[in-house]
């Protein structure tokens, strides 16, 4: 267990719906990263947030939005879902936003959506 | 644009024989490489990484070799052991430390398995 959360586990909507996918970092963890997992694809970085606010961007579409709320959970938005759009979300966290060995990334077990 | 791959989706090894698990890359900013394992129905879980200043960490059974003029980066395993068996991903990034925030860019990942 890596002490992030991610709910719900499982989604299914159907094309043009909106969807929020909710993370809890590791307790002390201030920096969070939501990454997309596709068919036969590596994880994507899609955002990254700090203490609030947002530090780093990817390819992330403009029909996703994300935030990191006062108490550090952070919520991925996405909309006007696409077929395409169905994947793994996983949502990471760690102290600070950057990479070292001793700045690890903890990732939640993600959140599968199925877009019908 | 791949800039970080994993050109193998697969790797079958006997227990108590060395994995070798590979990865490319293409951005030559990147300077800090890492290697997470995978289990089915979890979050990818952080194993070993390198700065490019580096050409070899060690961190009990798994070894990590980082080529970079031929931007290549390879981990391995020896012995391997049953619970090896998971997926495997590269991860990359520019600017070790503060300035990419944590970005990371991932391979497609490689799926290994250990026959007892």
């Amino acid at each position: 267990d890596s002490g992030v959360t991610q709910t719900p586990k499982h989604l299914i909507t159907a094309t043009g719906q909106r969807v929020t996918l909710r993370c809890s970092p590791r307790s002390g963890d201030l920096s969070v990263y939501w990454y997309q997992q596709s068919l036969d694809q590596g994880l994507q970085f899609l955002i990254q947030y700090y203490n609030g606010e947002e530090r780093a961007k990817g390819n992330i579409l403009e029909r996703f939005s994300a935030q990191q709320f006062p108490d550090l959970h952070s919520e991925l938005n996405l909309s006007s879902l696409e077929l395409g759009d169905s994947a793994l979300y996983f949502c990471a966290s760690s102290v600070v936003p950057s990479v070292s060995s001793y700045n690890e990334q903890f990732f939640g077990p993600g959140t599968r959506l199925t877009v019908l | 644009d791949q800039q970080v791959k994993q050109n193998s989706p697969s790797l079958s090894v006997q227990e108590g024989r060395i994995s070798i698990l590979n990865c490319d890359y293409t951005n030559s900013m990147f300077d800090y490489f890492l290697w997470y394992k995978k289990y089915p129905a979890e979050g990818p879980t952080f194993l070993i990484s390198i700065s490019s200043i580096k050409d070899k960490n060690e961190d009990g059974r798994f070894t990590v070799f980082l080529n970079k003029s031929a931007k290549h980066l390879s981990l391995h395993i020896v012995p391997s052991q049953p619970g090896d068996s998971a997926v495997y991903f590269c991860a990359a990034s520019e600017g070790a430390g503060g300035t990419s925030y944590g970005k990371l860019t991932f391979g497609q990942g490689t799926i290994l398995t250990v026959h007892p």
